[in-house]
């Protein structure tokens, strides 16, 4: 089945600095890959829509200058959470869908990120 | 306003019994599609089982069917004879066709435990 690699799994960063995160769509293309956050105990909420060649497309109230998306490839999205502060920690997953609209939603396994 | 909801933030069954997770849905779309994802510990997301909007017949996947009432608006999970494996977060979701990226929208989630 489809597969979807996240990287890293967890990350530890001090405030200010910037932090990337790798998701991969390891044996299918991907147009469009979706970012979410979530917090402790609570759902998930989506940050923004990456398109392969184009800008993001984020969700109100997610900062964009913030949260910088890349899609530069059809297998190959990232998040750079930029100038890190510990409010941003959180987990993150991504997810990309094969083909068609009533596939599923394939994920990553989510990193973790704790900004100290 | 709430698209998806569970009402039940949590839920436990005795082992080998069947249990029912509700999850109702607001939308004004006609062709919409409606999923079920298990989260165990690690926090990967585990697709179970999906139902379009035109499907007659109940999806099935295994332990897994989805009890989809279309008037009523609602797609409650069914967990035939639980396993102590089931034990989890289980969130409903839906596909938003708006937009053109078929996003998937999450409800507040269940969690499940799975008595001996």
């Amino acid at each position: 089945g489809a597969v979807v690699s996240q990287h890293p799994s967890r990350v530890i960063c001090k405030s200010g600095t910037s932090v990337k995160i790798e998701c991969r769509s390891l044996d299918f293309q991907a147009t469009t890959m979706f970012w979410y956050r979530q917090f402790p105990k609570k759902s998930l909420m989506l940050m923004a829509t990456s398109n392969e060649g184009s800008k993001a497309t984020y969700e109100q109230g997610v900062e964009k200058d913030k949260f910088l998306i890349n899609h530069a490839s059809l297998t190959l999205s990232t998040l750079t959470v930029t100038s890190a502060h510990p409010e941003d920690s959180s987990f993150y997953i991504c997810s990309a869908r094969a083909t068609g609209g009533g596939s599923p939603l394939h994920f990553g396994n989510g990193t973790r990120l704790t900004v100290t | 306003a709430q698209k998806i909801t569970q009402t039940q933030p949590g839920m436990f069954v005795q082992e080998k019994e069947a249990v029912t997770l509700d999850c109702t849905y607001d939308t004004s779309d006609q062709s919409y599609g409606l999923f079920w994802y298990k989260q165990p510990s690690s926090g990967e997301m585990i697709f179970l089982i999906y139902q379009g909007s035109y499907d007659e017949q109940n999806a099935t996947e295994g332990r897994y069917s989805l009890n989809f009432q279309k008037a009523r608006k609602s797609a409650n999970l069914v967990i035939s004879a639980s396993q102590l494996g089931d034990s989890a977060m289980y969130f409903c979701a839906m596909r938003e066709p708006r937009g053109g990226y078929n996003k998937l929208i999450f409800g507040a989630g269940t969690r499940l435990a799975v008595h001996p």
